[in-house]
């Protein structure tokens, strides 16, 4: 299976100021169609997951501009411009090119 | 606008089944691929189980194979997952989303397996 890899786990960050989690992939996520399937999800608190970005860098409708995804190959970069207090929760990358699905292991984004 | 609300879950005995049920709204059920994901208490999120927009083609898990079944009702715009053979490991909120990359969830159903 294929293993994604979070980091940091914990992030505590200050209202206005960016922030950035990482994720690896334990295989490239370069599908055979050329390209690569990359999610990112938030979940508050009580809540379900929320699809923010797909394929890499593609926002959800509705979602805010100051979330933005980038990388290529094994390793992706979820950023947060400006950190708001709605943004705080737990982020996951999933993977969705290999077969099973699979996630990382998560990062709690908290306010300082 | 896409509606998914699972039930059936509940407390069940070691050994015993359940089945739970996604109800499907707002959107043409039968052209998507649907999935369930699970989260144990406290844990991160763990993907279940695919099924394809037609029902033919069906992908588990390791951990559930052989215990668990997807299946639909595009009739009815239903998608179900048969847990049998139920492990204390199998309790979590179980989720079904939408689509190949999971972009619309539902608000889950909690599966607790205990004596």
């Amino acid at each position: 299976d294929v293993v994604m890899t979070q980091s940091p786990l914990s992030l505590p960050v200050t209202l206005g100021q960016p922030a950035s989690i990482s994720c690896r992939s334990s295989q490239s996520l370069v599908y055979s169609d050329g390209d690569t399937y990359l999610n990112w999800f938030h979940q508050r608190p009580g809540q379900s997951p929320r699809r923010l970005i797909y394929k890499v860098s593609n926002r959800d409708s509705g979602v805010p501009d100051r979330f933005s995804g980038s990388g290529s190959g094994t390793d992706f970069t979820l950023k947060i411009s400006r950190v708001e207090a709605e943004d705080v929760g737990v982020y996951y990358c999933m993977q969705g090119t290999h077969w099973p699905r699979t996630f990382g292991q998560g990062t709690k984004v908290e306010i300082k | 606008q896409v509606q998914l609300v699972e039930s059936g879950g509940g407390v069940v005995q070691p050994g015993r089944s359940l089945r739970l049920s996604c109800a499907a709204s707002g959107f043409t059920f039968s052209t998507y691929a649907m999935h369930w994901v699970r989260q144990a208490p406290g844990k991160g999120l763990e993907w279940v189980a695919l099924i394809s927009s037609d029902g033919n083609n069906k992908l588990y898990a390791d951990s559930v194979k052989g215990r668990l079944t997807i299946s639909r009702d595009n009739s009815k715009n239903i998608l179900f997952l048969q847990l049998n053979s139920l492990r204390p490991e199998d309790t979590a909120v179980y989720y079904c989303a939408r689509h190949w990359g999971a972009d619309y969830w539902g608000q889950g159903t909690l599966v607790t397996v205990s004596s």
